[in-house]
């Protein structure tokens, strides 16, 4: 069973600081680690796909890192919105004969900013 | 067209009644899943469907069978399902599957309950 945790469980943030969480997982047969946002009555939605050990992604005002060697990623949030309100979801994507398993979920990380 | 639909929004069913799950996708991708999400957890990976084939179970009960009569539908038929099974079922679809880098787009979700 592939553990992937996810540190802290719950978060509330002032709106206009930054914040980061982390996800933790397997550091063998590393093939890919997700992150995703899950607003309530919503559809996941995806934010990276990380494959490189070192990778570090960027999409506005929110990047996340990824170091494959001692298995973690980071997820940053600059300049916190309340529409940044959500569950992040980390998921690790393990190596498996010729390609890649299944992904297997954190439990996530509630983050609620308090205007 | 970056959605994938599923129907119906919400499913209550007997012990002893056959339902089924539908999900649509049009971006031409060639792998599909199904989740299963109990509330407080993190969604639990049950089929992937690679090229309209069936590549992981995830050692799921045979109540539940899956279904994918073309590249665009995912279909999950229900037979005879406990109450324990009452979750939230997410489908989604990537690009590929045997290539872990690919972000996978999620439904909205059905949320059955089973009484």
């Amino acid at each position: 069973i592939l553990n992937v945790e996810q540190s802290p469980q719950s978060l509330h943030v002032q709106e206009g600081d930054s914040t980061n969480f982390t996800c933790s997982f397997p550091s063998s047969n590393f093939y890919a680690l997700h992150w995703y946002r899950w607003e309530t009555a919503k559809s996941p939605e995806a934010l990276f796909v990380m494959t490189l050990n070192g990778d570090e992604k960027k999409k506005g005002r929110i990047s996340a890192t990824l170091n494959t060697k001692e298995g973690y990623s980071y997820l940053y949030i600059k300049g916190s919105q309340p529409e940044d309100s959500a569950t992040y979801l980390c998921a690790f994507n393990m190596y498996s004969g010729g390609g890649a398993d299944g992904l297997t979920f954190g439990k996530g990380t509630h983050l609620i900013i308090q205007p | 067209d970056t959605e994938v639909t599923q129907t119906p929004k919400h499913l209550v069913m007997g012990m002893t009644n056959k339902k089924s799950l539908k999900c649509e996708q049009h971006m031409g991708h060639r792998a599909m899943y199904w989740y299963k999400q109990k509330a407080k957890k993190p969604p639990e990976l049950m089929f992937v469907y690679s090229y309209e084939k069936l590549s992981i179970n995830e050692s799921v009960p045979s109540r539940f069978s899956p279904e994918c009569p073309n590249s665009s539908l995912l279909n999950l038929h229900l037979h005879a399902l406990q109450p324990e099974d009452s979750a939230l079922y997410l489908c989604a679809s990537s690009q590929d599957y045997t290539s872990g880098g690919y972000e996978q787009y999620f439904g909205p979700g059905t949320r059955l309950t089973v009484t």
